[in-house]
């Protein structure tokens, strides 16, 4: 079945340096991709929209600068958290499109980012 | 903000019992889905029902949605202490659109 593989699945990082974390999508091409925040015992956060050959586009209070989207093939998107810092620490997200229709969504298994 | 709402916030059952969870939305939407997530996993799908529907079943699962109340329910029928898990009631306003999470809820099952 469709499969969206993280990588890595968990990082520790030291403060001030940048770190990417990937999202594939295995045996599916997505033109679109999401990236989601979870902060432990809470919901998932929307953070951006990835679109293939295009800008992703942010959600509200989100720093485009701070979290860079690149989706420069069908089958991969990446998420660069730039001079990280401990509030950053998070547990990441992606999902991808995997029908025209657009509601089926499968997601990955997540990245642990630890800043410190 | 959040669109979807889920009550209760925790919920802890016996094995083999029922467990119903419900969620509250805010705008009108297009689909709803709802989510499975085992403890710092990923997201699972479990079922989609489509703002024209009012209820599904897929296996032990159970959803309803009442539109005019916005408003949805999750059943888990005899339920496993594999059930365990936080479970996500999703909104989405059409096709391609982005999915908005509710807040959760986390479902203990008992042995």
């Amino acid at each position: 079945g469709a499969v969206v593989s993280q990588h890595p699945s968990r990082v520790i990082c030291k403060s001030g340096t940048s770190v990417k974390i990937e999202c594939r999508s295995l045996d599916f091409q997505a033109t679109t991709m999401f990236w989601y925040r979870q902060f432990p015992k809470q919901s998932l956060m929307l953070m951006a929209t990835s679109n293939e050959g295009s800008k992703a586009t942010y959600e509200q209070g989100v720093e485009k600068d701070k979290f860079l989207i690149n989706h420069a093939s069908l089958t991969l998107s990446t998420l660069t958290v730039t001079s990280a810092h401990p509030e950053d620490s998070s547990f990441y997200i992606c999902s991808a499109i995997f029908d025209t229709s657009g509601n089926t969504i499968y997601f990955g298994e997540g990245s642990w980012l630890t800043v410190v | 903000s959040q669109q979807g709402e889920e009550d209760p916030q925790a919920l802890s059952i016996q094995e083999g019992e029922n467990a119903t969870m419900n969620c509250s939305y805010k705008t009108s939407i297009n689909n709803l889905q709802w989510y499975r997530q085992n403890s710092g996993r990923g997201l699972v799908h479990l079922i989609l029902i489509r703002s024209n529907e009012r209820e599904k079943h897929s296996g032990r699962l159970r959803v309803t949605l009442d539109t005019s109340k916005k408003s949805s329910s999750l059943l888990i029928t005899a339920s496993r202490a594999a059930d365990t898990a936080s479970y996500f009631c999703a909104t989405d306003t059409g096709a391609n659109s982005k999915l908005t999470f509710g807040k959760g809820i986390t479902l203990s099952v008992r042995p």
